[in-house]
């Protein structure tokens, strides 16, 4: 069982270049997130979809774009990357709405780098 | 300001004791608060889920504490193993509005080192 799988998993890009992280899950979830983690910080909202058809802004959305591709894919992309969002980004499923306190399941990672 | 502070920053502890790591958080109202495991490059993992009614839960040799009152929680490890060698996160979310669906409040973490 492959949980939670994104791709790639290191990327070095030039300012300015586009790029899409892409994330799948096989447990049937409605709901899926895009965070960065930066050193010495907590995990931080990028974007999430609440479930099939929708997306919304989380904390950090400036720079990025989301597209939930159907019920297992959600993919990020940023159009013109720039040296501040170099970061580790982790896409994440949960069955419903995390406040009702389903556990979340987050992928390996994606290590990128803008220079 | 992080509405969620966790200390120490850092450990180290020898294989076989035990350590105790703290989260304090200001998140209100208060819904559901979750420790994970973050191994070096990999995606953090769940150890524990605690709603505002339970004080206790346990996953192995973790046991997390929660004080809804104070506005704490704690998180024992007992009996170290070299595996435990992690950063481990408290995440604490609110009760759902239409401004916090999905927006949980991460801690920086804490880096824990056990050494032989």
């Amino acid at each position: 069982n492959a949980g939670v799988t994104q791709t790639p998993k290191f990327q070095v890009l030039k300012t300015g270049q586009s790029m899409t992280l892409q994330c799948a899950q096989d447990m049937n979830h409605n709901s899926m997130y895009w965070y960065r983690q930066d050193p010495g910080m907590g995990l931080r909202l990028i974007y999430y979809s609440a479930s099939e058809g929708t997306t919304d802004k989380g904390e950090v959305p400036n720079g990025y774009n989301v597209s939930r591709l159907n019920k297992r894919e959600f993919s990020l992309r940023l159009e013109s990357a720039a040296p501040s969002q170099t970061s580790v980004y982790f896409c994440a499923s949960s069955e419903v709405s995390p406040n009702s306190g389903n556990t979340i399941y987050f992928g390996e990672g994606s290590w990128l780098t803008v220079v | 300001k992080n509405q969620v502070e966790q200390s120490p920053q850092s450990l180290i502890i020898l294989e076989g004791k035990n350590c105790t790591l703290q989260c304090n958080y200001t998140v209100s109202p208060f819904s559901n608060l979750r420790w994970y495991k973050q191994d070096t490059g990999r995606g953090p993992v769940s150890l524990t889920i605690m709603t505002f009614s339970e004080n206790t839960k346990s996953n192995g040799r973790y046991t997390a504490t929660l004080d809804a009152d104070t506005k704490q929680s704690s998180l024992h490890i007992t009996a170290s193993q070299l595996s435990d060698s992690a950063s481990y996160i408290c995440v604490v979310s609110a009760w759902e509005t239409t401004d916090s669906w999905g927006k949980l409040q991460f801690g920086a973490g804490t880096q824990v080192v056990v050494t032989p």
